[in-house]
């Protein structure tokens, strides 16, 4: 069964330090990886995905993210954080051709940031 | 493209009664799935359809909870005889085959 473990409850940075929020994955079959960012309150937006080719995926906000087959990880990454940037971050796999139709989420990643 | 969209964005109920929400995704997109999100935890599934076939329950939906797809549109999923451990959000997806889900704004359930 696939699963995905984000294994920082919390993340604290200040305004305009560098950020990397973890995700592994475990999928039997070639992933499709994505981080979405949740706002309280809120539904959840897409950042960024990755379905083959390029590791290394551009996002929205300013967000990139890399897979490494060999570490079973998607980390995220952002060069300098802002303020705004405070939400939860959730890693997800799947659903992709010949693997699960569901997509299955970690338990998130809360981001805060001082200033 | 309108989004998906839920309604009611926010429910309060007393417990034993019923309650039904409703979903209408990004149109033409023919996955459809609902989750269960409570306070510091991630989406949990717990049902797809594919049109307006219900495709794969979780075993979280018990059954008290029932979700239809009538023609492949909207959808809605009930809770009979609701009791507090129910209180979380309601989240809705959709998606295109083997591509991203995009969400909608939810419905928070609180049961009293």
């Amino acid at each position: 069964a696939q699963s995905v473990t984000q294994p920082d409850i919390h993340i604290t940075v200040s305004e305009g330090a560098s950020l990397e929020l973890r995700c592994n994955y475990s999928y039997g079959a070639t992933p499709y990886l994505f981080w979405y960012v949740q706002s309280p309150g809120q539904g959840l937006q897409l950042l960024l995905k990755y379905f083959s080719g390029d590791t290394l995926v551009q996002g929205i906000k300013g967000f990139e993210a890399e897979f490494k087959r060999s570490q079973s990880s998607f980390n995220l990454r952002k060069p300098s954080v802002h303020w705004s940037d405070a939400a939860e971050y959730f890693c997800a796999v799947g659903p992709s051709a010949g693997g699960s139709y569901i997509p299955t989420f970690g338990r998130g990643t809360s981001l805060i940031v001082h200033p | 493209d309108t989004g998906v969209s839920q309604n009611p964005r926010h429910k309060i109920t007393k417990r034993g009664q019923n309650v039904t929400f409703r979903c209408d995704p990004i149109s033409e997109h023919n996955r459809l799935y609902w989750y269960r999100q409570t306070l510091g935890q991630g989406p949990e599934f717990l049902t797809y359809f594919q049109n307006e076939a219900q495709l794969e329950k979780s075993r979280l939906l018990s059954d008290r909870f029932s979700a239809e797809r009538p023609k492949g549109s909207f959808s809605t999923l009930e809770i009979q005889r609701t009791e507090q451990g129910d209180s979380a959000m309601y989240l809705c997806a959709s998606s295109r085959r083997n591509t991203e889900a995009f969400f909608g704004q939810g419905t928070r359930l609180t049961v009293v």
